[in-house]
């Protein structure tokens, strides 16, 4: 298995407070995504990184940073959680290489209240 | 932007028979690559099947094959054989290759087998 794992699995959080998420590999793979999962809508792309310091947004960005000051660490921050942001969340992480396959952490299951 | 869309949000097969889940997808990219993943209830995401876009030849994997029409940018995924496991939430992708290495989903096919 790659290694990609994500911490916290599960998080309770008030509404307002700040949350980070953490994703660790072992890999030394370049890129790095963060996804949230909701029933009916898939896989979203939050945020993604293409090297140390190099991030970029994807579809649902808003409300949501992102730091990658190693390669092996990426971390998603929810400024001030809301209601809307409880889902799952998803790391991938890949050589970015033609089809080489991409590989998931775990998730997190975040409820905000 | 690419987008991929997957028009099916749930489908059922009997168990041995065939199904095949949709997938259509929008570039303007020449330069891309095309997955099928699947995820258990486990939550776990499993790749089944890649195509690169440059290869007119569909790609197969054991019982899971692809059908993939470049020109309707389409690309559809065929379980032949199905088996219990297979039931899980089956997601299509694609991967920008050559500009900004996005990687984007559909928002999934739900696949029951039924014994």
């Amino acid at each position: 298995d790659a290694g990609i794992t994500q911490s916290p699995r599960h998080k309770v959080t008030e509404t307002g407070t700040p949350v980070t998420l953490r994703c660790h590999q072992t890999e030394n793979h370049r890129y790095m995504y963060w996804y949230r999962q909701d029933p009916g809508h898939g896989l979203r792309l939050i945020h993604y990184s293409y090297g140390v310091k190099d991030t970029d947004k994807g579809e649902v960005s808003d409300g949501y940073s992102v730091s990658r000051s190693k390669t092996e660490d990426f971390l998603l921050t929810l400024e001030s959680a809301t209601s809307s942001q409880t889902s799952v969340y998803f790391c991938a992480i890949s050589t970015g290489q033609g089809s080489s396959e991409a590989f998931f952490g775990q998730g997190t299951r975040l409820t905000v209240v | 932007a690419q987008t991929v869309t997957q028009s099916q949000p749930e489908m059922s097969v009997q168990e041995a028979e065939t199904v095949t889940l949709s997938c259509t997808y929008d570039t303007s990219e020449s330069d891309y690559y095309l997955f099928w993943y699947k995820q258990p209830p486990s939550r776990q995401m499993i790749l089944v099947i890649r195509q690169e876009a440059y290869k007119q030849q569909n790609a197969t994997e054991n019982r899971f094959s692809v059908n993939f029409q470049k020109a309707a940018k389409s690309f559809s995924l065929k379980i032949s054989d199905s088996q219990l496991g297979d039931a899980a939430m089956y997601f299509c992708a694609y991967f920008s290759g050559g500009s900004n290495y996005k990687l984007t989903f559909g928002k999934g096919t739900l696949l029951t087998v039924n014994p």
